[in-house]
């Protein structure tokens, strides 16, 4: 999985409560990614990062924070999870076109 | 917003047999990418074909592309039933991966 760790890989908590999950790379590749993936809708984008501190808003980004203090290390946060951010979510770096993906943390906030 | 759709949705097939997907897309592209995911698994990139070609070889795998339709298909011959996975569809424009996006899918099962 091109050096790409996603911790934890299960997860299941409590309505408001928040929730960090940990995206690293040992490819210092500049570009990393946090997607969902749901049934029905394919990977949809969170959030990504260009950059240590540089990050951006992807399609579906609201209820979401990140941050990305060391280019190996790439944090998705749900400052107060809902049931509806139940979910399998991905991390991916680029390197040009490709993207290599880790295997997901399936997420349940009951 | 879904940029890319897969047709059909899920596909049985006997090992041995091709199977083919398709994909429509609604906008302009750079280029389109297939990925394959196996159940509980991430993503892995297959082949990436760009917007002025026609169609693309890797393996067992044929990928076309009709610019003037926004369609492309995915072949895979001679299938095995190590290729029973989940094939999308992801669609690139200029401006980066961030660009990129994903279709809900092709579910294909290859019965041994």
């Amino acid at each position: 999985d091109a050096g790409i760790t996603q911790s934890p890989r299960h997860k299941v908590t409590e309505t408001g409560t928040p929730v960090t999950l940990r995206c690293h790379q040992t490819e210092n590749h500049r570009y990393m990614y946090w997607y969902r993936q749901d049934p029905g809708h394919g990977l949809r984008l969170i959030h990504y990062s260009y950059g240590v501190k540089d990050t951006d808003k992807g399609e579906v980004s609201d209820g979401y924070s990140v941050s990305r203090s060391k280019t190996e290390d790439f944090l998705l946060t749900l400052e107060s999870a809902t049931s509806s951010q139940t979910s399998v979510y991905f991390c991916a770096i680029s390197a040009g076109s490709e993207a290599f993906f880790g295997q997901g943390t399936r997420l349940t906030v009951v | 917003s879904q940029q890319g759709e897969e047709d059909p949705q899920a596909l049985s097939i006997q090992e041995g047999e091709n199977a083919t997907m398709n994909c429509s897309y609604k906008t302009s592209i750079n280029n389109l990418q297939w990925y394959r995911q196996n159940s509980g698994r991430g993503l892995v990139h297959l082949i990436l074909i760009r917007s002025n070609e026609r169609e693309k070889h890797s393996g067992r795998l044929r990928v076309t592309l009709d610019t003037s339709k926004k369609s492309s298909s995915l072949l895979i011959t001679a299938s095995r039933a190590a290729d029973t996975a989940s094939y999308f569809c992801a669609t690139g424009s200029s401006g980066g991966y961030q660009k990129v996006t994903f279709g809900t899918g092709t579910k294909l099962q290859v019965i041994p």
